[in-house]
């Protein structure tokens, strides 16, 4: 069990280019969610899947964000035309099967910095 | 809707002295309540989670935290403080009435002074 794992550590991209950030979960966690925080605050929600199936998205996951699970496993969180506003940590999490739905355990978070 | 108040921004306190580290929350239901660190640059880790039963549970680390319903609090404590604690602590609440989500609070930024 290597925990949960997120790729890259650090984006800095340009204003208006798309950026993509992997997870991958515990092994056989069939529960992922993805969180954004920004300097000095705590974690928002962003997304959750349950095995492949996206069933829940904040308010805060514009049109510009789209996340995908296509085999229950990784999932990737994709940023269209990103601006400046969309720097932060973007952090993944899973929780395990039988485990209570809000109990989860963090990736060590992508850092995105847009210029 | 829920959420969750962290009163102190930032905390200092003496290596070796004992700490105490405030969280209020509001859920409409019975809350499910965790407390997370998180170091520079890193990600959460689970302290210590509330679910149900005996109100005073007890984490890593040495850490304990008692949930009081009448107060909606769920305070974190250490009796003392390593330097290897300061870090910035998060508390957070979920629940069945919650989905799949976990509100944070803002953060309390602790520091240790040697």
């Amino acid at each position: 069990d290597t925990g949960v794992s997120q790729n890259p550590r650090h984006k800095i991209t340009k204003r208006g280019q798309n950026v993509t950030f992997r997870c991958d979960p515990i092994s056989e966690h069939n529960r992922l969610y993805w969180y954004r925080q920004t300097l000095g605050q705590g974690p928002e929600f962003l997304t959750y899947f349950q095995n492949e199936a996206q069933l829940e998205k904040s308010r805060l996951l514009s049109d510009r964000f789209s996340a995908e699970r296509p085999k229950g496993s990784f999932s990737t969180l994709e940023i269209q035309r990103t601006e400046q506003g969309d720097s932060a940590m973007y952090l993944c999490a899973s929780s395990p099967v039988g485990g209570v739905v809000t109990e989860a355990f963090f990736g060590q978070g992508t850092r995105l910095t847009v210029v | 809707a829920q959420s969750v108040t962290q009163p102190d921004i930032h905390i200092t306190v003496s290596e070796g002295a004992s700490l105490e580290l405030r969280c209020n929350y509001s859920y409409g239901a019975t809350p499910y309540l965790f407390w997370y660190v998180q170091s520079p640059g890193q990600g959460l880790q689970l302290l210590l989670k509330y679910f149900s039963g005996d109100t005073l549970v007890q984490g890593i680390k040495g850490f304990e935290a008692e949930f009081k319903r009448s107060q909606s609090s769920f305070n974190l404590r250490k009796p003392s403080v390593h330097w290897s604690d300061a870090a910035e602590y998060f508390c957070a609440v979920g629940g069945r009435n919650a989905g799949n989500m976990l509100t944070f609070g803002g953060g309390t930024r602790l520091m240790v002074k040697p």
